[in-house]
């Protein structure tokens, strides 16, 4: 059973079309939880950590939550530079986060 | 900083060959990552370094796979032989204290074919 999933696998949005991409975890005793954005042929890009149940973070048209279970990433009035695959990922007893399998993002102008 | 450096940036290679991937860490930086990307299993942890030292390779896939750190600003993931399975985009990354919340930064990834 995988740690880390995410949902859904794939969204396409128009332009403005706010949404909610959705990172549901089964590890206790969570450390962290990670948002990353990777685009096409680079690597990871460090978004956002949560720790605890209730926090939220926000970054331009983005905005993470947490709760015990899952967290959700809200993409506000997306554009087409949002286009990318959104990680998440959980850290618990060890130092070592865990990798969940991405949303692939497309916004349409 | 230029960020996690990584070489070569694509590689393709017949199976049976040994293939050798490069990583040069962010200075400073004391903790070091290899991961595998595929569309099958997404990101996968292989090994990691902590001051040079492998801490836990128990994400190596097999004997075929090794890693090396020799020092604070080089490692390196060897695959012999290499075999069409291996074929993945691999990922270095680093980070200053892999404590909770410590992000982690990536390098721009290698992307492996085996013929």
């Amino acid at each position: 059973e995988d740690q880390v999933t995410q949902s859904p696998e794939a969204l396409r949005l128009q332009e403005g079309e706010s949404s909610s991409l959705n990172c549901s975890y089964t590890v206790s005793g969570l450390r962290g939880l990670f948002w990353y954005r990777q685009d096409p042929g680079k690597g990871p890009e460090f978004l956002f950590t949560l720790y605890s149940a209730g926090e939220e973070k926000e970054k331009e048209r983005l905005k993470a939550t947490l709760t015990k279970k899952e967290s959700f990433l809200h993409i506000t009035a997306p554009k087409p530079e949002d286009s990318a695959t959104y990680l998440c990922a959980v850290q618990e007893g060890s130092y070592i986060p865990t990798f969940g399998r991405g949303t692939s993002l497309i916004v349409h102008p | 900083d230029a960020g996690v450096i990584q070489s070569p940036r694509h590689e393709v290679t017949e199976m049976g060959q040994e293939v050798t991937l490069r990583c040069k860490p962010i200075s400073g930086h004391d903790y070091l990552f290899w991961y595998r990307q595929t569309m099958m299993r997404g990101l996968e942890l292989l090994i990691y370094f902590n001051n040079n030292v492998p801490i836990d390779d128990s994400g190596m896939p097999e004997d075929r796979f090794s890693a090396k750190m020799p020092n604070a600003s080089f490692s390196t993931l060897k695959i012999q032989p290499s075999e069409p399975r291996d074929s993945a985009v691999y990922f270095c990354a680093s980070n200053g204290l892999a404590g909770r919340g410590n992000e982690q930064f990536f390098g721009p990834g290698t992307r492996l074919t085996v013929l």
